[in-house]
């Protein structure tokens, strides 16, 4: 069974400074990584992912994240926090044994203050 | 480009009454999920299909329904509903699921659903 899991129910951040939102993941074969933003009363919006290749992947607003295999983490970063990143954050993973589907984590709160 | 529209946006069941949420995508996806979100359970996966004609369960079907007889469409339909129901739900389109495609699992989300069982 494949799953993620974000330790944090919520981070909170002074607007410029770096945020980090970990994610942790279990897959029985290679891990296919993504990370979606939900704003309020929206959507979720896709943000990044990894696939193969590079560990350091670059998305949108900013945003990257580090696939680490060793410590199975696929930690969110951004070098300098915007309060309009105040967001829910969601880790997804696939399995390449487990189908098409995207399992989600549960979601981590990020507050960013001026 | 609309996107993925789902209607309706809010609804209020009695507890036993059934429905259908609808889900409409004109972007030429294959790949169509539904999601419910509930606080501290973050999204779980409802059904999904990979194409017309095809539908397969995700983590959470009982007391849901799918089909999917056209590219565009994908109803969600609550048979009986129950107050164990209640949630925000989520269509989901991406245009393909092949990994090593650039559109692979990059979803698009519609507004979401709130559904109230009374």
């Amino acid at each position: 069974a494949q799953s993620v899991a974000q330790p944090e129910d919520q981070v909170n951040v002074a607007e410029g400074n770096p945020l980090t939102v970990k994610c942790t993941y279990s897959v029985s074969g290679n891990p296919y990584l993504f990370w979606y933003v939900q704003y309020p009363n929206r959507g979720l919006q896709f943000l990044l992912k990894y696939i193969t290749g590079d560990n350091l992947v670059k998305g949108s607003y900013g945003f990257e994240a580090e696939f680490n295999k060793s410590q199975t983490s696929f930690h969110l970063k951004k070098p300098s926090a915007l309060v309009s990143d105040s967001a829910l954050y969601f880790c997804a993973v696939r399995d390449q044994n487990s189908g098409y589907a995207l399992n989600f984590g549960k979601g981590t709160s990020l507050l960013v203050t001026p | 480009n609309a996107g993925v529209t789902q209607t309706p946006k809010f609804q209020v069941l009695k507890t036993g009454q059934s429905m259908t949420l609808q889900c409409a995508q004109d972007m030429n996806h294959e790949y169509m999920s539904w999601y419910r979100q509930d606080p501290g359970m973050g999204l779980r996966l409802i059904h999904y299909s990979v194409g017309a004609g095809i539908t397969d369960q995700g983590e959470v079907p009982n007391g849901y329904n799918v089909s999917r007889s056209t590219t565009e469409d994908f109803p969600l339909r609550l048979l009986s509903a129950a107050p164990s129901q209640t949630s925000v739900y989520f269509c989901a389109s991406s245009y393909s699921t092949d990994l090593f495609d650039s559109g692979a699992n990059v979803l698009t989300f519609g507004a979401g659903s709130r559904l109230t069982v009374l």
